[in-house]
């Protein structure tokens, strides 16, 4: 069964520092990895989406690494702002009967002080 | 672009009532799922469905229903509702590209609560 896990749970930054956001997942076989952000009381805004083919995807400030060999990604996002403050969700996808499903972690919450 | 549309936002019902959750996307999305968001549990699988027709359980599928029978919509039915279903549930649907399945996109979520 797959199990993922977002560590730390909370972090807090002052404006401006990069931010470094990690996810491991156990079982390497995935489809494909997606990293979402959550505001409170909201739904989940996708960030990035990996293919299990690719090592990692760019869009902006954002930056998001895949190793399967170690079980982990990581999401960078560059001159952080304090709207950046949210908790951002990771989630690996695996095949089930031509379904993508989503393994999400716990998420870390992320605090960016002006 | 709607996107994925959930209704009601929020919802109070008394256990033992029935409701159903609407979920409708306009991006003719073949995949289409429901998750629930609880507090140290994370998002969790309930049912999913491949495409108009078909349905199947995912992780936590016990005291709901589903069905799809358009392209657009897939319900989520409460059968008789209990505190423990009370959750914030998600709607999701994605698209089986040639490079592989595209990004999931959701719903604003459903606030449910039962007494």
């Amino acid at each position: 069964k797959q199990e993922v896990t977002q560590i730390p749970a909370a972090l807090s930054v002052p404006e401006g520092e990069n931010l470094v956001l990690n996810c491991s997942f156990t079982d390497s076989a995935i489809y494909n990895l997606q990293w979402f952000r959550q505001d409170p009381g909201k739904g989940l805004t996708s960030l990035l989406l990996i293919q299990s083919s690719q090592r990692e995807q760019t869009s902006g400030r954002l930056n998001a690494s895949l190793d399967k060999s170690s079980g982990r990604s990581t999401l960078y996002i560059a001159a952080s702002q304090p709207g950046d403050s949210a908790t951002y969700l990771c989630a690996v996808g695996s095949l089930i009967a031509a379904g993508n499903k989503l393994t999400f972690g716990g998420g870390t919450r992320v605090l960016v002080k002006p | 672009n709607a996107g994925v549309t959930q209704t009601p936002k929020f919802q109070v019902l008394k256990t033992g009532q029935s409701m159903t959750l609407q979920c409708a996307q306009d991006m003719n999305h073949e995949y289409m799922s429901w998750y629930r968001q609880d507090p140290g549990m994370g998002l969790r699988l309930i049912h999913y469905s491949v495409g108009a027709g078909i349905t199947d359980q995912g992780e936590v599928p016990n005291g709901y229903n589903v069905s799809r029978s358009t392209t657009e919509d897939f319900p989520l039915r409460l059968l008789s509702a209990a505190p423990s279903q009370t959750s914030v549930y998600f709607c999701a649907s994605s698209y089986p590209g040639t490079g592989g399945f595209t990004e999931a996109f959701f719903g604003q979520g459903t606030r449910l609560t039962v007494v």
